[in-house]
Order: structure tokens, then C-alpha cells, then sequence
């Protein structure tokens, strides 16, 4: 079986331009989970998606979206891009919402 | 209230000592504590994981012991080896929104383990 899958692998942007995450979680988990990691900090969380709706929002600015579609992948939008959005960006799938998360590698995103 | 402290921030051990990281909180609804091991370029991968209802757990030579009533747990590495030089982050999971459940993490501890 799969593990959880994200791309790209690594993105470069420029600073004001917007970008699009993708997720696909371990098969038959219905809930995916995002989070942002900067360089020598754990995690911070982000988003929650169960069946596709909105479970829970992280302390992050409104350029920070995301959704959640049927086959239960998932997207993390960022519009405006600043400097400081460079970090690995966390995917996790559990189960059900309340589960023990499992990680996929994450997506290294540079803001230049 | 939402914070996991971690310490120490960096540990450096030989091979086959038995390095331990501490982990202290506040907020007594988390209630559940992962630990989480992680490679340069990698996401996080659970660890070991323990309810509050449980003293300690072994995972082949991952321990974690877990303080009720000091709101400490703490992970022992039996046996180290050069391969389990990573970051390791403690978590606890708290409920939010009704029914709904999210972790807070450590800052890490990066661990080395020398030949």
C-alpha cells in the first residue's frame, strides 16, 4: 500500500506569486491534515479536512486555502507569497479525524 | 496552555548509550502523545505513541515513560545506534471544535549518535 503522496517534491516561487500543493492521502483514510515546517521547528498546524469539510484552522493569514475532493486528496493553496511562506509543507492522513496521522515527505517550497 | 516544551534542543551520544528526551505540557485535556522520528528531507514518521492512562511503553528499543501528575513523558532510546541520528519531536493531541482533534509539537531535539 501507498503511503501518503505530495507534489511536486520541491517549488521555487517569487515573492507575490501563488502556489498549489498537492495531497493524496494512504488509501481509505478520510481525513487529511496540512502543516508548515520551517527550517529547525516542528510543525505548525495549518488546516484539517474530513470529508471534505473543514475541521479546524491553524493561526494562519486568509492567503492560506485549501480543499478537499471526493477520492479525499487534497489541495493547499497560497496566494501572495511572502519570504517567511518558505518552509516544508506537511501532509498527514488519518483515518477518521481523530486518528494517528501518518506523514508524507512534504513539498519544499522556496519564496525568492 | 497549548504548549509542549522539549528538551534538550540537541543530545550527542556513542553508540549504545541510551540517549533521553524530555518532554513537559500544561493543558490536561491532550490525550494523546506521539513521538515522532524525522530525516533531513523526510516527513515525520510515528515513533511510539502513549495514552495517559499508561505509565510506559516499550517498542523494541523505543521507551517512553510517562508523569501523570508531573505532565512530563520522555522517550529512552535503548541500544543507540548511528542510525537513529534524526530529529525527534514529541506531540500532544488536543481536542478542538466539538469533536475534532489536532497535535502540538515539540520544537525537537536532534540527536546524534557517533560510532
Amino acid at each position: 500500500d501507498a503511503g501518503v503522496t505530495q507534489s511536486p517534491t520541491h517549488l521555487i516561487k517569487t515573492r507575490g506569486q501563488h502556489v498549489t500543493l498537492r495531497c493524496s492521502p494512504i488509501s481509505g483514510h478520510k481525513s487529511v491534515s496540512w502543516y508548515q515546517q520551517v527550517l529547525g521547528q516542528g510543525p505548525q498546524f495549518i488546516f484539517q479536512y474530513y470529508e471534505k469539510e473543514e475541521r479546524g484552522r491553524g493561526n494562519f493569514p486568509d492567503r492560506f486555502s485549501a480543499r478537499q475532493f471526493p477520492n479525499y486528496s487534497s489541495e493547499l493553496n497560497v496566494n501572495a507569497l511572502l519570504l517567511g511562506d518558505s518552509a516544508l509543507y506537511l501532509c498527514a492522513s488519518s483515518l477518521y479525524s481523530a486518528d494517528t496521522q501518518y506523514f508524507g515527505p512534504g513539498t519544499r517550497l522556496t519564496v525568492l | 496552555q497549548q504548549q509542549v516544551k522539549q528538551s534538550p534542543q540537541s543530545l550527542i551520544v556513542q553508540k549504545g548509550g541510551i540517549p533521553i528526551i524530555n518532554c513537559a505540557y500544561e493543558n490536561t485535556a491532550f490525550d494523546y502523545f506521539p513521538w515522532y522520528q524525522q530525516f533531513p528531507g523526510k516527513g515525520p514518521a510515528l515513533l511510539i505513541a502513549i495514552r495517559p492512562d499508561v505509565s510506559e511503553k516499550k517498542e523494541g528499543r523505543f521507551t517512553i515513560s510517562f508523569n501523570k501528575s508531573a505532565k512530563q513523558f520522555s522517550l529512552h532510546i535503548m541500544d543507540s545506534q548511528p542510525g537513529d541520528s534524526a530529529t525527534y519531536f514529541c506531540a500532544a493531541r488536543v481536542v478542538y471544535a466539538g469533536n475534532n482533534r489536532k497535535l502540538i509539537w515539540g520544537l525537537g531535539t536532534s540527536l546524534a549518535v557517533n560510532p
